[in-house]
């Protein structure tokens, strides 16, 4: 059985750093093909999808966050880290952390979600 | 960065089809994935690669993607079926999701 479990502040200032940790189970990230990723939903709004990293350390980013955001995995511990620099009142969301089997997704497992919340 | 349009809600009767659009330049080429979330819920993958439908997902649901629209279709509506429906798209250097559709059962 896969499981993500989202960790980190849930409160933070504006132009903080964001600090978000990804722990999962069920399966192993050095797997060909097998993705970890981050994808948020503010308050009443749409899905964003922010970063994914792959078993071979490869890494996209939104276009619109790249300079902002980075991805980095540990195997061995089985976390995915996040961090988004400038962290601004517009980026109050739940972030979820997500599993994919493939490259070109989808993104078939969830994690419950992490409601971060920025304000001064 | 690549563009994906949806129509912010859609409305249909039980018993009737309902068609959600997903709209981006030569979406045709790229890969769509079909999300369902239900309030308070994670959202759930109903259509992958544009037409598959994972397991467990009722066959009333299917997908098509040519040109510039991708399109979910959910035949037999009921009012399970109400929720927030999300379009992914996947290229070579493009990911990203839709606005959403909120799909109504009247």
């Amino acid at each position: 059985q896969i499981t993500l479990k989202e960790s980190g502040p849930t409160l933070m200032k504006p132009t903080q750093t964001l600090t978000l940790t990804c722990t999962f189970s069920g399966f192993s990230l050095d797997t060909s093909g097998v993705g970890v990723g981050w994808i948020r939903q503010p308050p009443g709004k749409a899905l964003e999808w922010l970063a994914v990293i792959f078993w071979n350390d490869d890494k996209r980013y939104s276009p619109s966050l790249k300079s902002r955001l980075t991805i980095t995995k540990n195997t061995y511990t089985k976390q995915v880290v996040l961090t988004m620099t400038h962290m601004d009142p517009v980026d109050t969301a739940t972030y979820h952390c997500v599993q994919r089997g493939r490259h070109s997704g989808p993104d078939d497992h969830w994690g419950q979600g992490i409601l971060v919340s920025v304000s001064s | 960065s690549y563009v994906v349009t949806q129509p912010p809600s859609v409305s249909v009767a039980p018993g009737q089809t309902a068609t959600i659009s997903c709209a981006g330049n030569n979406i045709g080429s790229k890969s769509v994935h079909w999300y369902q979330q239900r309030p308070g819920q994670a959202p759930v993958v109903v259509i992958s690669y544009d037409r598959d439908r994972p397991s467990g997902i009722p066959e009333r649901f299917s997908g098509f993607n040519s040109g510039n629209t991708a399109t979910l279709t959910i035949s037999r509506v009921d009012a399970g079926d109400e929720a927030d429906y999300y379009c992914q798209v996947w290229g070579p250097t493009t990911e990203g999701f839709g606005g959403g559709t909120k799909l109504t059962v009247l």
